[in-house]
């Protein structure tokens, strides 16, 4: 079955960069994405990656994807204390009709200034 | 456009009593869903629609139900409320892969904070 996997926590310093790792199990994943939940807020899609791709880069935010090992990590340059939130990691995987997509538990992040 | 939006923001229940959630999208979207968010679990799929008058159970459905009579709305009913049922819920909406007109990029709601006593 499909199983999407985090870590917990991680904290780093403004300025610093941030790579938030994510690891899945199935391989039949079609799209990956990253989404940001800021407190007391729903999820908002940050990027998604196809999964035929190594790598995407938006701004601030790269997405690197090794098919090999099933991981997935989100790196954001220049942390601000704004991207302090939780982010999720989800997959989606199937074809046809109705594509299941799993999330993990949210790794959340924190920006000391 | 509101997006995705979710009534109550706020609720609490005593055990035993029901209620309902509301889920309303304005952006023409095929699938709707309805998750839980709670600590150290993640988001984990309750049911989900694909259209107007259909409904499917996701990975927890027993203790709630819920209805699409109409497009943009996205019921979701707690007929006798447990404390295990206190929770965040979130209402998501997207267009389906197989349109060519997205990735099926899920758009959510803000959350509902329900407290079961």
């Amino acid at each position: 079955g499909e199983d999407v996997e985090q870590s917990l926590f991680l904290s780093v310093r403004e300025g610093d960069s941030s790579v938030i790792n994510c690891t899945y199990t199935d391989s039949s994943s079609t799209y990956l994405y990253w989404y940001k939940q800021e407190p007391g807020a729903g999820l908002q899609l940050l990027t998604y990656i196809f999964s035929n791709m190594d790598m995407k880069q938006d701004q601030r935010l790269t997405v690197l994807l090794n098919k090999k090992d099933k991981h997935l990590s989100l790196r954001i340059a220049d942390t601000q204390t704004g991207d302090s939130a939780i982010y999720f990691c989800a997959e989606k995987v199937g074809s046809g009709g109705y594509q299941k997509v799993t999330f993990g538990i949210g790794t959340k992040l924190q920006v000391i200034p | 456009n509101a997006g995705v939006t979710q009534t109550p923001k706020f609720r609490v229940l005593k055990t035993g009593q029901s209620m309902t959630l509301l889920c309303a999208q304005d952006m023409n979207h095929e699938y709707m869903y309805w998750y839980r968010q709670d600590p150290g679990m993640g988001l984990r799929l309750i049911h989900y629609s694909v259209g107007e008058g259909t409904t499917a159970k996701g990975e927890v459905p027993d203790g709630y139900n819920v209805s699409r009579l109409k497009k943009q709305n996205f019921l979701l009913g707690l007929e006798s409320a447990a404390p295990s049922q206190t929770s965040v819920y979130f209402c998501a909406s997207s267009y389906p892969l197989l349109t060519g007109k997205s990735t099926d990029t899920q758009y959510f709601g803000p959350g509902t904070r329900l407290t079961v006593l």
